[in-house]
């Protein structure tokens, strides 16, 4: 089992939909949360970190529960710019554990 | 704004070669990591360095190895390549260690004939 998991879809979501994606992560003693976006081919691109207190960033808002040691990542107003594989990040220590990531697609 | 660098972003070697990647962190940031993607995969942590010092290890193999120098730039050398190392390598770098927000380079695409 891997240590972060993910739906790996794909989503495809008409241009305006309101997309939410779910992650799980088995270590409790993980200490950051991040998502990333990450085109064909291209490096991961950090979206935004994750709190507890749950965090926006235009039109994504990422919330973290650690007691059910889940993360969720919500897109509001989709774009078609938005079409990239979405990975859930968890780190302990230094290195990023990565989830397989979403793929999501929108389209017009 | 200055991004992670990466050279070469395109290589091919033959099986039993050796390589040798280089990344250049942003400007100020100490900590430098670095992450092997495979087809289809996620990226696996490999191994990470702090003001010049191994940091942590992850599933790095023992033909590799890896240090920073005193410029905070860091070095991949990968020797004795096998078909199965032929991935994109990424390297990340971040202000301060324990997984402050990472930023990664471009990658360099290693194909091992």
């Amino acid at each position: 089992r891997k240590e972060v998991e993910q739906d790996p879809g794909p989503f495809n979501v008409p241009e305006g939909a309101t997309v939410a994606f779910n992650c799980t992560y088995s270590n409790s003693a993980s200490q950051s949360f991040f998502w990333y976006r990450q085109d064909c081919r291209k490096e991961p691109k950090l979206l935004m970190s994750v709190y507890s207190s749950g965090n926006e960033d235009g039109r994504f808002t990422a919330q973290l529960n650690r007691a059910s040691q889940y993360i969720s990542l919500l897109i509001r107003d989709s774009k078609l710019s938005d079409s990239a594989t979405y990975l859930c990040v968890v780190a302990n220590t230094d290195k990023l554990i990565f989830g397989t990531g979403t793929r999501l697609q929108v389209f017009p | 704004a200055a991004g992670v660098i990466q050279s070469p972003r395109h290589l091919i070697k033959e099986k039993r070669e050796t390589a040798t990647l280089k990344c250049y962190p942003i400007p100020r940031h100490d900590t430098v990591y670095w992450y092997q993607q495979g087809p289809g995969q996620d990226p696996q942590f490999l191994i990470s360095f702090y003001e010049k010092m191994q940091s942590d290890k992850g599933s790095i193999p023992d033909r590799f190895s890896a240090q920073q120098f005193s410029d905070y730039h860091s070095e991949l050398n990968m020797s004795s390549l096998e078909l199965g190392d032929s991935a994109l390598y990424f390297c990340a770098s971040s202000l301060g260690r324990e997984a402050y927000e990472q930023y990664f380079g471009p990658g360099t695409r290693l194909t091992v004939t």
